[in-house]
């Protein structure tokens, strides 16, 4: 099977814009979450979807926004770029509802650079 | 709150020491707890979780709800073992959210 996937891998962006990432999950899998990783904060979650709804939200302002799609492909948007959004943003896909003890297969994530 | 703690950033062994990375955690109920591993220029993988109790690629790692306690053991370093060492909480609410410690890197010397 083929891996989570995220395009684009790279992005340079400047202050005030906005910026939509994407992520297909692993075929079968219904399930993706979204974290941000930074040198300063590590790795936070951010939100997971499972079939077409937000389930979980973690901490971070209404800048940051995602939705899943009918073929669990799933989308996160960030507005009004702020130079601290920049980060590296993985996509992690699970099998389904019982997900507390499901394995997270992650992508390679996209580096997001805001300048 | 949910809060994972790795109290070391970094780990240096020589090849054949034992190892231990140190993984502790908060959180008011029953905790699902996990180690991920991200080798040198590759995705970051699920090692081993609690509720497996399984051994992989020869680590273990024994929750102690006692010590709120989930470190990470292996006997003999390999140098392959060198890598980057995430341990993370999943609590009951349901959904995917892990809480990842800060990560520990694991350095094993010939």
């Amino acid at each position: 099977k083929a891996g989570v996937t995220q395009t684009p891998r790279y992005l340079i962006k400047t202050r005030g814009q906005q910026v939509t990432l994407s992520c297909s999950p692993i075929s079968g899998h219904r399930s993706v979450s979204w974290y941000q990783q930074t040198p300063g904060q590590g790795l936070q979650f951010l939100f997971e979807y499972f079939s077409e709804t937000q389930r979980n939200k973690g901490n971070f302002p209404g800048r940051f926004s995602g939705r899943q799609f009918s073929n669990s492909r799933s989308e996160m948007n960030v507005s009004t770029l702020e130079l601290g959004d920049s980060a590296l943003y993985l996509c992690a896909s699970s099998l389904g509802e019982r997900a507390l003890q499901e394995t997270q297969y992650f992508g390679p994530g996209t580096r997001l650079l805001v300048l | 709150a949910q809060r994972v703690t790795q109290p070391e950033k970094l780990l240096s062994v020589f090849k054949g020491a034992p190892v231990e990375l140190k993984c502790n955690y908060s959180y008011s109920g029953s905790p699902e707890l996990f180690w991920y591993v991200q080798y040198s220029r590759q995705r970051l993988q699920l090692l081993l979780r609690h509720i497996s109790r399984e051994s992989i690629k020869g680590f273990t790692a024994d929750l102690n709800k006692g010590e709120t306690s989930f470190h990470l053991k292996k006997p003999f370093a390999q140098e392959e073992d060198s890598a980057m060492y995430y341990c993370a909480l999943s609590g009951r609410e349901g959904g995917n959210k892990l809480v990842f410690g800060a990560g520990t890197i694991l350095r094993v010397k010939s």
